[in-house]
């Protein structure tokens, strides 16, 4: 079974500055990982994703992400934030093989004038 | 192309009513999941649909819900009584045969059972 925590329920952070949202994941099978972003009063969408190869994952609107094996997480950053990226953020886990993602309870990010 | 569906947006009900949630997945995708979310918690896994046959059910919380996806097209989850504990955001997922590992999800259906 997998397990996923987001250490932070809710993260502010001034327009412009840099942001990162930590995650931790536990398993005895080879993974895959997910972020997912769900916008004010809109579905969730995929922000990127680890399957396999390059451990650097990055989305289009300038968040990045690294699998990191030893210390099992899958930190979610931003070098600049924009109040349009203000939203909740869910780290995801699911097993090679598995279709179940397992989520984590999400973190909120709030971008500061 | 359009994406998951989900009706209604939201349904507000009494305790002991019966509700029915609808998903429309994406057209070609296999796979289709249900998922929830009650308030403060995780988003759950409930169930998982491989075109009309329930591959997984494991996530069901009990006999109250009943799900079915009728010719391997859209999916409704009945909750039949509703019970307090029952309000949250339902989402609903797909994905395709060739892309099983991303999972498309559509915007939700809030149940607040009063």
């Amino acid at each position: 079974a997998q397990s996923v925590t987001q250490l932070d329920s809710q993260v502010p952070v001034f327009e412009e500055a840099p942001v990162e949202l930590r995650c931790n994941y536990s398993s005895s099978v080879s993974v895959y990982l997910f972020w997912y972003v769900q916008y004010p009063n809109q579905g969730l969408q995929l922000l990127l994703k680890y399957l396999s190869g390059s451990t650097l994952v990055e989305s289009i609107n300038g968040f990045e992400a690294e699998f990191n094996k030893s210390q099992t997480s899958f930190h979610l950053r931003k070098p600049s934030v924009h109040i349009s990226d203000t939203a909740e953020y869910f780290c995801a886990v699911s097993g090679v093989g598995d279709d179940k993602i397992i989520f984590g309870k999400g973190t909120r990010l709030h971008i500061l004038p | 192309e359009a994406g998951v569906t989900q009706f209604p947006s939201h349904s507000v009900i009494e305790k002991g009513q019966t509700v029915t949630l609808r998903c429309d997945p994406i057209s070609g995708h296999d796979n289709l999941y249900w998922y929830r979310r009650v308030m403060g918690k995780e988003i759950k896994f409930l169930l998982h649909f491989v075109k009309e046959s329930k591959q997984d059910e494991s996530g069901m919380p009990n006999n109250r819900f009943l799900a079915e996806r009728t010719g391997g097209t859209y999916s409704t989850l009945k909750v039949q009584p509703a019970e307090l504990e029952d309000s949250g955001v339902y989402f609903c997922a797909s994905s395709s045969p060739k892309t099983a590992d991303i999972q498309y999800f559509g915007a939700g259906t809030r149940l607040s059972v009063l």
